[in-house]
């Protein structure tokens, strides 16, 4: 079955803590893995991830995959009450251009 | 900066009604994609074009229609709107030969149908 899997489904944390978000998917023609940050309305592009074992980086935001276990993490160090959001991951089969969603995190930030 | 866009971004309509949603990109991007999401859940897709002239339904097509018969514009249309049609509806393009599978989505539609 072609699916994504988001855990937490909600963290609650405060702020300068260190957050890891977990991805897992259940098919292995893959062609590549997004995440993105959904506050108010639409998702914002963090990262996209096609080979394992390559960290992305921007800030203090790092993701990584591994297409072996067919997983991914989006590491938050120092968290700040505006990374409150959900965040989602999808993949993309390859063969198709389809975007597979995930329920999201959803993670929040306190003062 | 994403240069996509929808219309109306609002929208409260009697149960019947038929209405259309628009969706416009002006990044020249040849894939577009409808989605349906519900206030903390995740995102459905709806229907997604290739191209031009071509349309596929996707998971969830809800009753709706699609067509594609110029680049830049990607209407979603409900031909009789109903209560469990109230959700967001969100369009999203991409380019895959530009190098990356980022998706690029618009504002969004809030539906609301009495």
């Amino acid at each position: 079955e072609d699916k994504v899997v988001q855990s937490p489904l909600s963290l609650v944390v405060h702020e300068g803590d260190t957050v890891t978000l977990n991805c897992s998917y259940e098919v292995t023609n893959f062609r590549s893995l997004l995440w993105y940050k959904q506050e108010k309305k639409a998702p914002t592009f963090l990262f996209m991830l096609t080979s394992s074992g390559i960290e992305k980086k921007s800030g203090r935001l790092s993701s990584i995959l591994d297409k072996k276990e067919l997983f991914s993490i989006l590491n938050i160090t120092a968290t700040q009450t505006g990374d409150s959001a959900v965040y989602l991951c999808a993949k993309i089969t390859s063969g198709t251009y389809k975007y597979i969603f995930g329920t999201g995190t959803r993670l929040k930030v306190l003062a | 900066e994403a240069d996509i866009y929808q219309t109306p971004r609002y929208l409260v309509i009697g149960t019947g009604k038929k209405i259309t949603l628009e969706c416009s990109q002006t990044m020249g991007h040849d894939k577009m994609y409808w989605y349906q999401q519900d206030p903390g859940m995740e995102l459905h897709l709806i229907h997604y074009s290739y191209g031009v002239n071509s349309t596929e339904k996707g998971d969830l097509s809800s009753e709706s229609t699609v067509s594609r018969i110029r680049t830049e514009h990607f209407p979603l249309t409900l031909e009789s709107a109903r209560p469990s049609h109230t959700s967001q509806y969100l369009c999203a393009s991409s380019d895959p030969t530009r190098g990356t599978y980022e998706q690029y989505f618009g504002p969004g539609t809030r539906l609301t149908v009495t």
